[in-house]
């Protein structure tokens, strides 16, 4: 029971490059989230999921799009890196909306 | 705006200490308030609270909402130095509308 893995654990990209995130849970949760962290601001929501096919948008959605195709796997796409997209990303998952949400270790990315 | 506050945002005790940290909201349609622990990487779940006046009760941490006063308490007694993370208040809204605070680094030293 690996829980919630994030891949990778590390990025670097340049300004307009795209990249995509993959979150993959393994407790059968309906819900999924996308968060990023910085520096003084705690979490931003920036896309959920209540459910396979489903997705809708968070706090700071911009600039970011996402897909659930599979119920397990929820991928977050940057299609042109920013700078201001600095940051650590977490996925997490839960099995109720917010309640008792599972993390994943998280992904450092930066864009130079 | 909905906001989350929480204060005070770094606080340093020793080991057998007792601490309070805060966590105040302005929300539009509040559902519930939620407590998370930060060490070095993924948050984990504390509580999960929605009514005024009932404690959560997690071993030597505790938490109280007051929706009245629009606010939260988180207290861990007897702290040890496992205890040290960064604590997450975060608020349910209504509309799947999810807001984190900025955190209270907690250092507790032997």
């Amino acid at each position: 029971n690996a829980g919630v893995t994030q891949t990778p654990k590390f990025r670097v990209l340049k300004t307009g490059q795209s990249m995509t995130l993959l979150c993959a849970q393994d407790m059968n949760h309906e819900y999924m989230y996308w968060y990023r962290q910085d520096p003084g601001m705690g979490l931003r929501l920036i896309h959920y999921s209540v459910g396979e096919g489903t997705t809708a948008k968070g706090e700071v959605p911009d600039g970011y799009n996402v897909s659930r195709l599979k119920k397990q796997n929820f991928l977050l796409g940057l299609e042109s890196a920013a700078p201001s997209q600095t940051s650590v990303y977490f996925c997490a998952s839960s099995y109720l909306w917010v309640y008792e949400q599972y993390f994943g270790p998280g992904t450092r990315l930066t864009v130079t | 705006e909905d906001k989350v506050v929480q204060s005070p945002l770094s606080l340093v005790v020793h080991e057998g200490d007792t601490v309070t940290l805060n966590c105040s909201y302005e929300v539009t349609n509040f559902r519930s308030l939620l407590w998370y622990k930060q060490e070095k990487k993924a948050p984990t779940f504390l509580f999960m609270l929605t009514s005024s006046g009932i404690e959560k009760k997690s071993g030597r941490l505790s938490s109280i909402l007051d929706k009245k006063e629009l606010f939260s308490i988180l207290n861990i007694t007897a702290t040890q130095t496992g205890d040290s993370a960064v604590y997450l208040c975060a608020v349910e809204a209504a509309g799947n509308d999810m807001r984190f605070g900025a955190g209270t680094r907690l250092t507790v030293k032997p």
